[in-house]
């Protein structure tokens, strides 16, 4: 079945610095989505990508999606204490009926001020 | 727009008790919900997908009669936990599909089975 991982698993930044976390898929994917987490908290959509190659950006965060659509990055500029949490990437399966996201396993962004 | 509540929030329950979690898409209609569940500090895992008016789809590994999905309407599905054991302890998401690839979350129900 569709695999995704994701890397790091944990990232300690000082505050200001820059975050990338990374997201591989075993198959092709039709699109990505990427999630944040706070502690205690439920996902939180942040972006989809659909095209391959796509570079889409939120203010401090730019996302990318691969050529192959294989693979995709979520970066951040000059961290924030409010960046803190959870980014999980995402990809859509589809077919025979079953649905639904398979998730990395998300990289916890943990920021020193 | 596109909100999807869970209730309860929080439930504690004695272990063999069954526990029903209830999630609802406030202002739009889902033909497809999914439910995931989330150990600590790890990622979440597709239970489900949950089509109304029919059975739901488990992924493997998934006890259909353990964790029971019924979606009765386009803005109502339910998933009861059958028989609890303190394993089934976990926090339970779901969340409901507007169109194509855009669902939303739900808060999360967060079950403990003592």
């Amino acid at each position: 079945g569709q695999q995704v991982m994701q890397i790091p698993q944990y990232q300690h930044v000082q505050e200001g610095e820059d975050f990338t976390t990374y997201c591989n898929s075993s198959t092709t994917l039709s699109n990505i989505q990427w999630y944040k987490q706070r502690p205690g908290g439920h996902p939180v959509f942040l972006i989809q990508l659909v095209k391959s190659g796509e570079v889409k950006k939120q203010k401090r965060l730019t996302f990318q999606f691969g050529e192959a659509k294989k693979n995709s990055s979520l970066h951040i500029t000059a961290t924030q204490t409010t960046d803190v949490g959870t980014y999980f990437c995402a990809g859509w399966r589809t077919g025979g009926g079953a649905d639904g996201l398979t998730f990395g396993k998300g990289t916890h962004l943990i920021i020193q001020p | 727009g596109a909100v999807v509540s869970q209730h309860p929030s929080r439930v504690i329950c004695k272990s063999g008790t069954s526990v029903k979690i209830e999630c609802r898409s406030l202002d739009f209609q889902a033909t497809t919900m999914f439910w995931y569940r989330q150990f600590p500090k790890q990622s979440l895992m597709l239970m489900a997908t949950s089509n109304e008016g029919s059975k739901a789809t488990y992924e493997q590994g998934v006890e259909k009669d353990k964790f029971l999905i019924n979606h009765a309407s386009l803005t109502l599905s339910t998933l009861t936990v059958t028989s609890a054991h303190p394993e089934d302890s976990s926090f339970y998401i779901c969340s409901a599909r507007r169109q194509a690839y855009e669902q939303y979350f739900g808060p999360g129900t967060r079950l403990t089975v003592t």
